[in-house]
């Protein structure tokens, strides 16, 4: 079954540093997404892009926040200036549609000392 | 403003007997729900959708019923095996294709 791929696995950075998490989403998809976990709590929607555009985002999406996707394949989040509370689990997901079932990377686990 | 919650953090059951997790909304506007199941430092994997149009939809051993009416969904898992031990979140979408999540159930089944 396709899949979407997130990397790195695995990110750690220091307060301030900008990182950019990558996200190949499945091919025929049009909508794309950015999830967070904080350990132990829900899956927060960030963001949700449609048609080279942003079509909502959550208010934890501040200024410090950006998505690109690049090229025809690769969908892009990128924090400019990492905080502590930044620490999270991100995953990205895509769907088709928008109305069927969303699917998710495996995730990037982002740490911000 | 939590718009879908699962207010029960974590159940235990017994392999080969019912589990059942809860969830509830507030949003009217909701027409499509979904459950998702999670394993620590994975994704969620998609499970089972339905409809609002729908108070049932079953596929193998996972049976999702909706009343509208309550604004509520229950996942049914008949019969419970240890691995369906996990994390399960259900989901919901309206017509702004923003699926929102609850907060999660962690299903223990014991052997």
């Amino acid at each position: 079954e396709p899949e979407v791929t997130q990397t790195p696995s695995h990110q750690v950075t220091q307060m301030g540093q900008e990182v950019i998490l990558r996200c190949v989403p499945i091919s025929n998809h049009l909508y794309f997404y950015w999830y967070r976990q904080i350990l132990g709590q829900k899956v927060e929607f960030l963001v949700s892009f449609y048609n080279n555009e942003i079509s909502e985002k959550s208010e934890i999406f501040d200024d410090q926040f950006s998505v690109e996707r690049p090229d025809g394949s690769n969908f892009t989040l990128k924090i400019r200036s990492t905080k502590l509370e930044d620490s999270a689990m991100y995953f990205c997901a895509s769907s088709r549609d928008g109305r069927e079932k969303l699917f998710f990377g495996s995730g990037t686990q982002l740490s911000v000392l | 403003d939590q718009q879908v919650k699962q207010n029960s953090p974590s159940l235990s059951v017994q392999e080969g007997r019912i589990s059942i997790l809860n969830c509830d909304y507030t949003n009217s506007m909701f027409d499509y729900f979904l459950w998702y199941k999670k394993y620590p430092a994975e994704g969620p994997t998609f499970l089972i959708s339905i409809s609002s149009i729908k108070d049932k939809n079953e596929d193998g051993r996972f049976t999702v019923f909706l009343n509208k009416s309550a604004k509520h969904l229950s996942l049914h898992i008949v019969p419970s095996q240890p691995g369906d031990s996990a994390v399960y979140f259900c989901a919901a979408i309206s017509g702004t294709y923003k699926y929102i999540f609850g907060t999660g159930t962690r299903l223990k089944v014991l052997a």
